[in-house]
């Protein structure tokens, strides 16, 4: 089975500009869950979608934006970018919404904002 | 809102040595705990987890982390480490009743395994 698939695997960006970052969930799998890793630190929840709802946000600003498609994958979205943006974000899936159905992560996309 | 700390940063130990990484967190309802482990150049993966019953828990590859609810801790052990467990260890809560699904992770501990 594919794992968690995020595209694309690094990218970099100009502080102001915009960025869209892709993520597959495990076929079957419904929650779509976004997390931001800045070197040195434990992942930061961002998002949790569930069937295409918002189910959960985290302490980031408004230019943090994210939805899910009826065919459950993900996108997330970065407006005004700053230099802080700069980390690994990562995505990670579950069957269900519900902390019994664990998480699966993909390889991330390394953002660096110069 | 929940934190976690991780209290060794980098933890160096000679093959067959055994191996415990602390974990403590702040909350004062039910929680869920994890350990996710990311070796070099993959992706997180789940270790083990605790969601209620028995605090002593076994995950794969010989690990286990045992619940201790007075003390808010999910301390990770291994009786004897292998060169392959050379790794980035992260220790996380999910907090009942938060409304999402979302998992509040320590800083990590990176462990180096010299054979």
């Amino acid at each position: 089975d594919a794992g968690v698939t995020q595209s694309p695997t690094h990218l970099i960006k100009t502080r102001g500009q915009q960025v869209t970052l892709r993520c597959s969930p495990i076929s079957g799998h419904k929650s779509v869950s976004w997390y931001q890793q800045v070197l040195g630190q434990g992942p930061q929840f961002i998002f949790q979608y569930y069937e295409k709802e918002e189910r959960g946000r985290g302490n980031f600003p408004d230019r943090f934006s994210a939805r899910q498609f009826p065919n459950y994958s993900s996108e997330l979205n970065v407006n005004a970018l700053l230099l802080g943006d700069s980390a690994l974000y990562l995505c990670a899936s579950s069957h269900e919404t519900g902390a019994n159905s664990p998480l699966h992560f993909g390889n991330g996309t390394r953002l660096t904002v110069t | 809102a929940q934190s976690v700390s991780q209290h060794n940063h980098h933890v160096i130990l000679s093959e067959a040595a055994s191996l415990e990484l602390g974990c403590n967190y702040s909350y004062g309802g039910t929680v869920n705990l994890f350990w996710y482990v990311q070796y070099p150049g993959q992706h997180l993966q789940l270790l083990l987890k605790y969601f209620s019953g028995d605090p002593l828990v076994k995950g794969i590859k010989g690990f286990e982390a045992e619940f201790i609810k007075s003390k808010f801790s999910f301390n990770l052990r291994k009786p004897s480490v292998q060169w392959s467990d050379t790794a980035e260890y992260f220790c996380a809560v999910n907090a009942w009743g938060a409304g999402s699904y979302q998992l509040t992770f320590g800083k990590g501990t990176k462990l180096s395994v010299i054979p």
